[in-house]
């Protein structure tokens, strides 16, 4: 199975901060890579596909960046409703649809 | 608008089975994949696999090979995860979700989750 490893585990911000969380492949995966979001108590919800394009109805503030097998999720600007937990997906096996173990990012 | 309505949740014991039910209403059922994704307390996501009904075969994570069953009934718009000889480690709460896409790649609809939990 393709292993997604994300840096760092946890993060503490501030309100108006920019973040940036990676997410490194074991091997090649080209441009599958999805990023999903999920609040306490919630399922996730997709932001980014395709290492890069927004999802129906998220935020411009969100953007995504890489290929091959590094990626990386940018916040531009953090909002009160960002802090959550965050979590790459890879795409690129069929057979296999491998998650990262997880960013919580975290009010400073 | 597609939803996802998945079965209540279950007190299992060791040893024994359980079967999660995912409902989809809204867009056609057969042509998307349906994928069961589990997260144990305080943990991260594990996808577990998925099926997408036209084609039949599911797709399983190495982990639960042999282990998990996934199907799905066409004629009700509903899937299937049957998890057997259960362990205190499968208590989680275990999604189903499709995809928006014929491709499958991604994760776009969401069922509200089935707390499973597995205690002697």
């Amino acid at each position: 199975d393709i292993q997604l490893t994300q840096s760092p585990s946890s993060l503490s911000a501030s309100v108006g901060d920019r973040v940036t969380i990676t997410c490194r492949a074991s091997q090649s995966i080209s441009t599958f890579l999805n990023w999903y979001q999920q609040r306490p108590g919630k399922a996730p919800n997709l932001l980014i596909y395709d290492a890069s394009t927004l999802g129906s109805g998220v935020p411009s503030r969100f953007s995504g960046s890489g290929s091959g097998t590094d990626f990386t999720l940018t916040i531009s600007t953090l909002q009160p409703e960002d802090f959550a937990t965050y979590y790459c997906q890879q795409s690129y096996s069929t057979h296999s649809r491998t998650f990262g173990q997880g960013t919580k990012l975290e009010i400073k | 608008q597609v939803l996802l309505v998945q079965s209540g949740a279950e007190v299992q014991k060791p040893g024994s089975s359980v079967k999660v039910s995912c409902k989809a209403s809204g867009g056609r059922f057969s042509s998307y994949a349906i994928n069961w994704v589990r997260q144990a307390p305080g943990q991260g996501l594990e996808w577990m696999g998925a099926i997408t009904p036209i084609f039949g075969a599911p797709n399983y994570g190495q982990k639960f090979q042999g282990r998990v069953t996934i199907s799905a009934d066409e004629s009700t718009s509903t899937a299937y995860l049957d998890v057997s000889s259960l362990r205190s480690e499968d208590t989680a709460i275990y999604y189903c979700a499709r995809s928006n896409s014929v491709t499958g790649r991604t994760l776009d609809y969401w069922g509200q989750g089935t707390l499973v939990t597995v205690s002697s």
